[in-house]
């Protein structure tokens, strides 16, 4: 099966930082990769998928990059509000499996 | 508008029985799949396993085949995971989510909280 994983498990920014977090496939997915944000308690929610395409009503500050085996979320600049942990999913055939997450903080 | 609604927290003891549900409305049940998805304790989130609830057709990741069974009720627009002997290390969080054939979890029920303990 494919694993995912990734990088950094936690980071800290600062409010209006680029920040990166990336998502690496054990082997090629194509495009078929989304990204969820959850909110501490709450249910996680989709933000991008098909790698790079914005669900409706995410702010544009969040974007998606990649293909094959590498894939990148990028939130342009930090905001308060984006405390959250981050999952990306392969969906392109079961499993449908998960990457380890990253926690992002406010420094 | 899209609702998956889930059956209520639950606390029970090793070696028991159990199925928790999730109950759609807004949308035609038999043309979405439903997933399962569990959140240990301060864990991430693992896929279980999704079905299709127009024929039942059902895949299971392996971590979990022979520990769940994933069922569907077409009649009642309802999904349901079930464990037959549950373990302490069962305690999580049990989301359902919908998934569109080929593509994403895009809408996802509120959890489900299963705590196992003697």
């Amino acid at each position: 099966d494919i694993q995912m994983t990734q990088s950094p498990s936690s980071l800290s920014a600062s409010v209006g930082d680029r920040v990166t977090i990336t998502c690496r496939a054990s082997q090629g997915i194509s495009n078929y990769l989304a990204w969820y944000q959850q909110k501490p308690g709450k249910v996680p929610k989709v933000l991008i998928y098909a790698t790079s395409t914005l669900q409706s009503g995410v702010p544009s500050r969040f974007s998606g990059s990649g293909s094959g085996t590498d894939f990148t979320l990028t939130i342009s600049s930090l905001q308060p509000e984006d405390v959250a942990t981050y999952y990306c999913q392969k969906y392109n055939s079961a499993p449908l499996t998960f990457g380890g997450g990253t926690k992002v903080e406010i420094k | 508008e899209v609702q998956l609604v889930q059956s209520g927290a639950e606390v029970k003891k090793p070696g028991e029985s159990l199925k928790i549900s999730c109950k759609v409305s807004g949308y035609s049940f038999t043309t979405y799949y439903i997933g399962w998805v569990r959140q240990m304790p301060g864990k991430g989130l693992e896929w279980m396993g999704i079905i299709y609830p127009d024929d039942s057709d059902t895949t299971y990741s392996p971590s979990f085949q022979g520990q769940v069974t994933i069922s569907a009720d077409k009649s009642i627009s309802t999904a349901y995971l079930q464990w037959s002997s549950l373990k302490a290390s069962d305690t999580a969080i049990y989301y359902c989510a919908r998934r569109k054939g080929g593509s994403f979890f895009d809408s996802w029920g509120q959890g489900t909280l299963v705590t196992v303990s003697s």
